[in-house]
């Protein structure tokens, strides 16, 4: 079935250091790719989205890119700040619409340094 | 505005009892989501309804129970309450391309 495998945090960074955290996913067909953020006491937030192949998802500095040639996910910052502490997971869509069902992963702890 | 909302933020009670998690979305979605977080933030889909139709009933004991009035209420009840029912419960709705929103989360303390 579709699985959702991220790295195993948590991760603690300096202020200002490069982010990376790895995804990567097995799925059937031509899934939606999600990064959520969970920030301490909240619920998830979308972060950012791709939909199809060599599509780049951005928000808030955070980059990630549909690989589907390695079937990967990975999301990028290139300098993090203290507010960037949080949660995050990677999560697949294996359906088009609202009918769908999204996979998470189990979640990145990120810690960030002053 | 509040685009999903969950009553109560925190729910403390004894094992064997029947309690009630209550979810409204605003954003005139046509899904929404009961989700349970377990205490290594590992994030499990429980249900899902689609025009007040269930269509997705992940293995989850028949102990809970969701119900949605109308499109905007999905309501989760849970008899017999277990121990290891206690976790944080998250409520989401989500119309096109699955990009689901969020309630703040139920955290559910079972003693």
């Amino acid at each position: 079935g579709n699985s959702v495998t991220q790295m195993e945090g948590p991760v603690t960074l300096s202020e200002e250091a490069f982010l990376t955290i790895n995804c990567t996913y097995t799925a059937t067909g031509y899934p939606s790719l999600f990064w959520y953020v969970q920030y301490p006491g909240e619920g998830l937030q979308l972060l950012l989205k791709a939909t199809k192949a060599d599509d780049k998802g951005s928000n808030k500095g955070f980059e990630a890119t549909y690989r589907k040639e390695t079937t990967s996910f990975h999301l990028e910052k290139g300098s993090v700040q203290v507010s960037d502490s949080a949660v995050y997971f990677c999560a697949l869509s294996d359906q088009w619409g609202s009918q769908g069902n999204l996979i998470f992963g189990k979640g990145t702890k990120l810690s960030v340094k002053p | 505005d509040t685009a999903v909302s969950q009553t109560p933020k925190y729910l403390v009670t004894q094992m064997g009892n029947d309690k009630s998690i209550k979810c409204e979305q605003n954003l005139g979605h046509d899904t929404m989501y009961w989700y349970k977080q377990d205490s290594k933030k590992f994030l499990k889909i429980m249900f899902s309804y689609n025009n007040k139709e269930l269509i997705i009933n992940e293995t989850v004991p028949n102990r809970f129970s969701p119900k949605s009035p109308d499109k905007a209420h999905l309501n989760l009840h849970i008899n017999s309450l277990e121990l290891g029912d206690s976790a944080v419960y998250f409520c989401a709705s989500s119309q096109v391309d699955n990009e689901q929103f969020f309630g703040p989360g139920t955290r559910l303390t079972v003693l």
